[in-house]
């Protein structure tokens, strides 16, 4: 059974830093691209951030530039987003979600609340 | 920069009745790269259909899809009451790479 499992939300100050991971299993991890989805509350989905199988590769949603930065580890199955200089826009559920090669989204974890707040 | 508008904002509808959602893309998307989820409330999205008119494993036959260039269609023939939920289209392949629309969000009447 396929899962992907994000941890490492929290409440967070505004300039704050937060590294959030997402463990994999059930499939081969390295076979898959991946992205980071959040959603703010009461709002739509946003994609922020996406991660070639192997790595090289990323890409970034204008809101997040600069400040997050997105990684991989095949060895562990686990998929990491690391967000500095965090804003009280950056509120929001973050998903993991697997990449079919279409660019749909197949599997997604059940999210971790990131609030940025004083 | 596709952006994706997805109408009506709101459908109230009864169970039994027919539901057609809207996406229109400011530009043309490759309909390979067109999907379609269902959110419900305090759970994550749910994959209905890809490529503009696959349906996603274990997904029912009352959801179809169509569409090409930039106008595509999802249709719920018939709404059972699990089928009441927020529904988004999304795009992969133009700046940005991915981007959801807004939702249509189906509601009983």
């Amino acid at each position: 059974e396929v899962q992907l499992v994000e941890s490492g939300g929290g409440l967070v100050q505004p300039g704050g830093s937060l590294r959030l991971s997402c463990a994999a299993s059930g499939f081969t991890f390295s076979s898959y691209e991946l992205n980071w989805v959040r959603q703010a509350p009461g709002k739509g989905l946003e994609w922020i951030s996406y991660i070639s199988r192997s790595g090289p590769t990323t890409h970034y949603a204008d809101s997040v530039k600069g400040r997050f930065t997105i990684s991989r580890d095949n060895a562990k199955n686990s998929l990491n987003l690391q967000m500095n200089s965090l804003r009280v826009e950056d509120t929001a559920v973050y998903y993991c979600a697997r990449v079919l090669p279409g660019g749909a989204h197949d599997y997604w974890g059940q999210g971790t609340l990131v609030s940025v707040s004083s | 920069e596709i952006v994706l508008t997805q109408s009506p904002g709101t459908l109230s509808l009864s169970p039994g009745e027919r539901a057609t959602l809207s996406c229109r893309a400011s530009q043309s998307v490759s309909s390979s790269f067109l999907a379609w989820y269902q959110q419900k409330p305090g759970q994550a999205p749910r994959l209905l259909i890809y490529g503009a008119s696959s349906r996603a494993t274990g997904i029912p036959d009352r959801f179809s899809a169509s569409g090409s260039g930039t106008d595509f269609t999802l249709t719920i023939s018939r709404l059972e009451p699990e089928d009441f939920a927020v529904y988004y289209c999304q795009q992969y392949g133009s700046s940005p790479i991915f981007s959801f629309g807004p939702g249509t969000k189906v509601d009983i009447k």
